[in-house]
């Protein structure tokens, strides 16, 4: 079966300090993963993906995730916080179940960005 | 169309009262998804459609919930006799099935608050 675990509840940062939110995940095949953002009140979005291409994956607003295979480890970064990174933040795990991808979500890191 | 639209956002039931949500998806998206989102945790499946068919429900959806998606378009989610611990964040998403390894597009949701 496939899972993620985010390593952190909580992550404190000054802004302009890297962000560093760590996922590890568990899969029988090669996964699909994501990292998805929510603000209070609103939906999620859909920071970055990786689907077997590259390993370093790129997303919107700066942010990037590596994939390391032999770590299990898709963790989220970006050089330099801004307050409006203040957001929970979950990575995802797609499960191939009964023909279609179904996505697995982390319990989430919530982001708390200081002035 | 910009997105997926949930409706109710916001729904304050007395115990024991049913509700109804509605999820209208992306027009040109196939697959459709239900998840919920206690206080604190990610996002859990709840039930899957392609098309009109509802082709998985999680255990999470216990007898008192009832979903459906009458023309392959929008979906409704019931709970009947609802319970202090239906309280929650409900999700809807969809995606098209060439889009569905890139990840969802999800509604802001329907919150729930049972007293």
């Amino acid at each position: 079966a496939q899972s993620v675990t985010q390593l952190d509840s909580h992550v404190s940062v000054s802004e302009g300090t890297p962000v560093l939110l760590r996922c590890n995940y568990s899969s029988s095949y090669s996964p699909s993963l994501f990292w998805y953002v929510q603000h209070p009140n609103k939906g999620l979005q859909l920071l970055l993906k990786y689907t077997s291409a590259a390993t370093l994956v790129k997303g919107i607003n700066g942010f990037e995730a590596e994939f390391k295979k032999s770590e299990t480890s898709f963790h989220l970064t970006k050089p330099s916080a801004h307050m409006s990174d203040a957001a929970e933040y979950f990575c995802v795990v797609s499960s191939l179940s009964g023909g279609y991808n179904k996505l697995i979500f982390g319990a989430g890191t919530r982001l708390a960005v200081h002035p | 169309d910009t997105g997926v639209s949930q409706d109710p956002r916001h729904k304050i039931t007395k115990r024991g009262q049913n509700v109804t949500f509605r999820c209208d998806p992306i027009s040109e998206h196939n697959r459709l998804y239900w998840y919920r989102q206690t206080l604190g945790q990610g996002p859990e499946f709840l039930t899957y459609f392609q098309n009109e068919a509802q082709l998985e429900k999680s255990r999470l959806l216990s007898d008192r919930f009832s979903a459906e998606r009458p023309k392959g378009s929008f979906s409704t989610l019931e709970i009947q006799r609802t319970e202090q611990g239906d309280s929650a964040m409900y999700l809807c998403a969809s995606s098209s099935k060439e889009g569905a390894w890139g990840g969802y597009t999800f509604g802001s949701g329907t919150r729930l608050t049972v007293v």
